[in-house]
């Protein structure tokens, strides 16, 4: 099966946008749908980005997803950041096996 | 409102069963759009896939995990269970349940997870 790769931490100041990427191993990143999670300590993942870049209910328009193929990985942009974005982020794919990335961990300060 | 919730033991001694049921409330399991699947996290760690079910009694596992792991459904009781056999310090984890989506578009299947349940850590002892 692939695996996707993100990188471990990210930080970034308050109003300022930064991008997560999620980087797939193997096949095709537009063969399959990517999602994308927010996890605050000590709470359930929550979903942000569904379908690649479909916003989940009530997930404020500063929360944006892509696909590049030219890299092979999917993007989670943030914008405007705030310090209640600070969490840990998953991507998520499929093929045959569900597959989670590793989480990158977001600072905003 | 969907809501999931898990239940079971939270602390199992190694080499013995683990087990825990998922409740499912304001959504019926069975639904052909849907699976229902395990996910944990070990303690510090990321997001580990376990195994989707669907009412139809099909299932799906993490290869790394299949020959350990069972998951069932009861639609009379609207849960489904997880069974984990030989478990180490390793399985040690929170947790969760979520509902998966099943719908395919095309040969693309839409595969994300929501909503998950609170999550339930369980330990494995020696």
């Amino acid at each position: 099966n692939f695996m996707l790769t993100q990188p471990h931490s990210v930080s970034e100041s308050p109003g300022k946008t930064v991008t997560i990427s999620c980087t797939r191993s193997s096949g095709s990143i537009a063969s399959s749908f990517v999602q994308w999670y927010q996890q605050r300590p000590g709470s359930s993942p929550t979903t942000l980005i569904y379908e690649d870049n479909q916003r989940s209910s009530g997930v404020p328009d500063r929360f944006s997803g892509s696909l590049d193929s030219s890299s092979n990985s999917a993007s989670l942009t943030i914008s405007g950041l705030k310090t209640e974005d600070e969490a840990v982020y998953y991507c998520q794919s499929y093929d045959s096996a569900w597959v989670f990335g590793g989480g990158t961990k977001l600072t905003v300060l | 409102q969907v809501q999931l919730r898990e239940s079971g033991p939270r602390l199992v001694k190694s080499s013995e069963t683990l087990s825990l049921v998922c409740t499912v409330s304001g959504n019926s399991i069975s639904t052909s759009v849907h699976y229902w699947a395990w996910i944990r996290q070990p303690p510090g760690k990321g997001l580990e896939w376990i195994g989707n079910v669907h009412y139809t009694g099909d299932t799906y596992y993490n290869p790394s995990l299949e020959r350990r792991v069972s998951i069932s459904v009861d639609t009379l009781k609207n849960h489904f269970s997880l069974k984990l056999t030989s478990v180490t310090a390793a399985d040690t984890a929170v947790y969760y349940c979520a509902r998966a989506s099943s719908i395919y578009y095309g040969d693309i299947l839409s595969n994300w997870f929501d909503p998950w349940g609170q999550g339930t850590l369980v330990t494995v002892s020696s």
